[in-house]
């Protein structure tokens, strides 16, 4: 399989704990987003590395969030004292840069229940 | 600002044609994509458009006219499997980088 993987798929944590999401991209893709998605919406971006850069983040990722890309190959997303209201699907697209013909490929996510 | 207007649920029975329609406004308009999720899934890419006009792939058509801010997506031959949501998402370059700013999904039940 070489699409884009995430693991875990599921995490049940209690409110006030950290966790860490990872995620695989496509291999020869460079460029690699964070989104989040809450029921009934459709995704919003979070956070973006091209190769090991974090070029982008955005107001939705406070600063109990953090994302890292070493090497410019998998990724990790830590979310620190977690909060009812991180529940939600973590999703991570990766793509290469084509310019116009950028086309992103979505990992099957990671849903996260805050209890 | 930025924003992207789709209806939220659409109903079609088996067979038949259906037209997912797409409003949009943004700064830094870059391209068009149509992504399918099934519930609990991730998005898969269905289309993209870049110039106004129609891209035609099997039994999905998408169409974007970049002055009305305006694009559809048309499923034909509908079949079972396609009740799914259906996202419109603009791709944003205006941060020096391609973000993509997704609507908020057209729920489709296709019916016998």
């Amino acid at each position: 399989d070489t699409g884009v993987s995430q693991d875990p798929r599921h995490k049940i944590t209690k409110r006030g704990q950290n966790v860490t999401f990872r995620c695989d991209p496509i291999s020869e893709h460079n460029r690699l987003y964070w989104y989040r998605q809450t029921l009934g919406q459709g995704p919003e971006f979070l956070t973006y590395f091209q190769n090991e850069a974090q070029l982008e983040k955005s107001r939705l990722l406070s600063d109990r969030f953090s994302a890292e890309r070493p090497k410019g190959s998998f990724s990790t997303l830590e979310i620190q004292r977690t909060e009812q209201g991180d529940s939600a699907m973590y999703l991570c697209a990766s793509s290469f840069s084509w310019g116009a013909k950028e086309t992103q490929y979505f990992g099957p996510g990671t849903r996260l229940l805050v209890l | 600002g930025q924003n992207i207007d789709q209806p939220t649920e659409m109903t079609a029975t088996e067979g038949a044609i259906v037209q997912i329609n797409c409003t949009y406004q943004t700064s830094g308009f870059n391209g068009l994509f149509w992504y399918q999720q099934h519930a609990g899934e991730a998005p898969t890419f269905l289309s993209y458009n870049v110039l106004d006009g129609l891209e035609e792939k099997g039994r999905f058509s998408s169409f974007l006219s970049r002055s009305k801010g305006y694009s559809y997506l048309l499923l034909k031959e509908l079949q079972m499997k396609d009740s799914a949501s259906y996202l419109c998402a603009v791709r944003d370059n205006s941060g020096g980088y391609n973000k993509l700013i997704f609507g908020a999904g057209t729920r489709l039940a296709v019916h016998p």
